[in-house]
């Protein structure tokens, strides 16, 4: 059984990077058929996907966060990691790893728990 | 990248069935069979119940079906039940090869 958990700081002060980190197990994160993605969810609204990775490490970027946004891998600890810069209390929000299944339609599948993170001085 | 269009709200009673919509462009839902549904109690992980418009992973109801036409994808359930109460979100890959979520839809059993 695939699993994924967020980890990271909780609080970040504004104007600075916010850092989280995915640690996947029960599968290895250089499967062929899987990207690696970041989403979240704003409180009580809606979904936004934010970046996925490949193991490889191509990477794509929702347009409106790409200037702030850099997504990377660690194939040797089974991990991908977020970094926004620049934080706002804008970016406050429930954030959610998950893997991307393309062969299944580009589906996110598996997710992690989320970690809420705020941005507060 | 727009959000894809959803109802912000749909309800039904127990036993009845409902359908939401999600509606794109020919970039996205139009333009590709790569739509899916999720659905999110709670303060929980949002959780797939349909992948490529119309399949169903193991262990998903067969209460719940999706269909696409044209720009339009839709979840349908059936024999509503009150455990279905909760938000959906629909998403779809796009012609950038980037993802767009729907703004979720959230239902309520009367």
């Amino acid at each position: 059984q695939v699993q994924l958990q967020e980890s990271g700081p909780g609080l970040v002060k504004p104007s600075q990077t916010l850092s989280l980190t995915c640690t996947v197990s029960g599968d290895s994160i250089t499967s062929g058929s899987y990207y690696w993605s970041w989403i979240r969810q704003h409180p009580g609204k809606g979904l936004e996907w934010i970046a996925y990775i490949y193991y490889s490490g191509s990477t794509y970027y929702n347009p409106s966060l790409k200037s702030r946004v850099t997504i990377s891998v660690d194939t040797s600890k089974d991990q991908f990691s977020l970094k926004l810069s620049s934080v706002t209390a804008a970016d406050t929000a429930v954030y959610y790893c998950a893997r991307l299944t393309w062969s299944a339609g580009w589906t996110f599948d598996y997710w992690g728990q989320g970690t809420l993170v705020t941005v507060s001085s | 990248q727009s959000a894809l269009t959803q109802p912000a709200s749909v309800s039904g009673s127990p036993g009845q069935s409902i359908t939401i919509s999600c509606t794109g462009t020919s970039s996205d839902v139009g333009g590709y069979n790569h739509v899916s549904w999720y659905q999110q109690h709670p303060g929980k992980a949002p959780k797939f119940i349909i992948y490529e418009v119309n399949y169903r992973p193991s262990g998903v109801s067969n209460r719940f079906s999706g269909s696409k036409s044209g720009n339009t994808a839709s979840l349908t359930i059936s024999g509503l039940q009150a455990e279905d109460e909760a938000d959906y979100y629909c998403s779809s890959y796009t012609s950038s090869a980037t993802l767009v979520f729907g703004g979720g839809t959230k239902l309520t059993v009367l």
